[in-house]
């Protein structure tokens, strides 16, 4: 256990319809990550903040993906209008910036299934 | 793109020593290797990191070669447990560290 939490674990949805997730990071840490894996792939980089601000979004962040960080400490990652394509694991990774090397934590996962 | 390069599979014996390669032949001063594993269905496990210098801790040892285009990571006892994927990554260790660029790593299987 890394500290990271992220919930639900799982989720089956239909396509069409809206999801939410949420990853809360390791208390102290002020950068929080989502990233995005398909089946035999790599994690894909979606998004970070800083605190409150969200400092980058990938190309792979549609119009229909929307992620928050409120106060600066648990985030929620929507998706509206799911596609099948969407059916992945999404990541979530906290740090602490400020420490020289930054390292990632990552949270287990949260698994979508669109049908 | 990814900045390293692994190759795609590997087996080792248990009870042995597990050597794992990595290809960063493009990395700048200001980034460290890091290591992260990822066992089925889990999220990534961070193992290890470095700069320059040989790394060990109680997962395993980082190998960085002088020039620091590459680098080995090394499960001296190997286990079962140990089978996963192993991803290399480089990242700068400024302030705006910013994501990982994962590849697709290397999956380890430690066969009895």
């Amino acid at each position: 256990d890394t500290g990271v939490s992220q919930n639900p674990r799982h989720k089956i949805t239909k396509r069409g319809q809206n999801v939410t997730f949420r990853c809360d990071p390791i208390s102290e840490h002020n950068r929080l990550y989502w990233y995005r894996q398909t089946l035999g792939q790599g994690p894909e980089f979606l998004t970070y903040f800083q605190n409150e601000a969200q400092l980058e979004k990938s190309r792979l962040l549609s119009d229909r993906f929307s992620a928050e960080r409120p106060k600066g400490s648990f985030s929620t990652l929507e998706i509206q209008r799911t596609e099948q394509g969407d059916s992945a694991m999404y990541l979530c990774a906290s740090s602490l910036l400020g420490t020289l090397q930054e390292t990632q934590y990552f949270g287990p996962g949260t698994r979508l299934l669109v049908l | 793109d990814a900045k390293t390069t692994q190759p795609p599979s590997m087996d080792c014996a248990e009870g042995r020593a597990a050597n794992l390669p990595c290809n960063h032949s493009t990395i700048s001063g200001n980034e460290y290797v890091y290591w992260y594993r990822q066992i089925h269905s889990q999220g990534p496990q961070y193992i290890i990191h470095g700069l320059k210098n040989n790394e060990t801790n109680e997962m395993a040892s980082l190998i960085i070669t002088e020039d620091r285009k590459s680098s080995t990571l090394i499960l001296p006892h190997a286990t079962l447990r140990d089978t996963a994927v192993y991803y290399c990554i480089v990242r700068p260790y400024n302030t705006n560290a910013g994501k990982s660029t994962f590849g697709d790593g290397t999956t380890l299987t430690v066969k009895p």
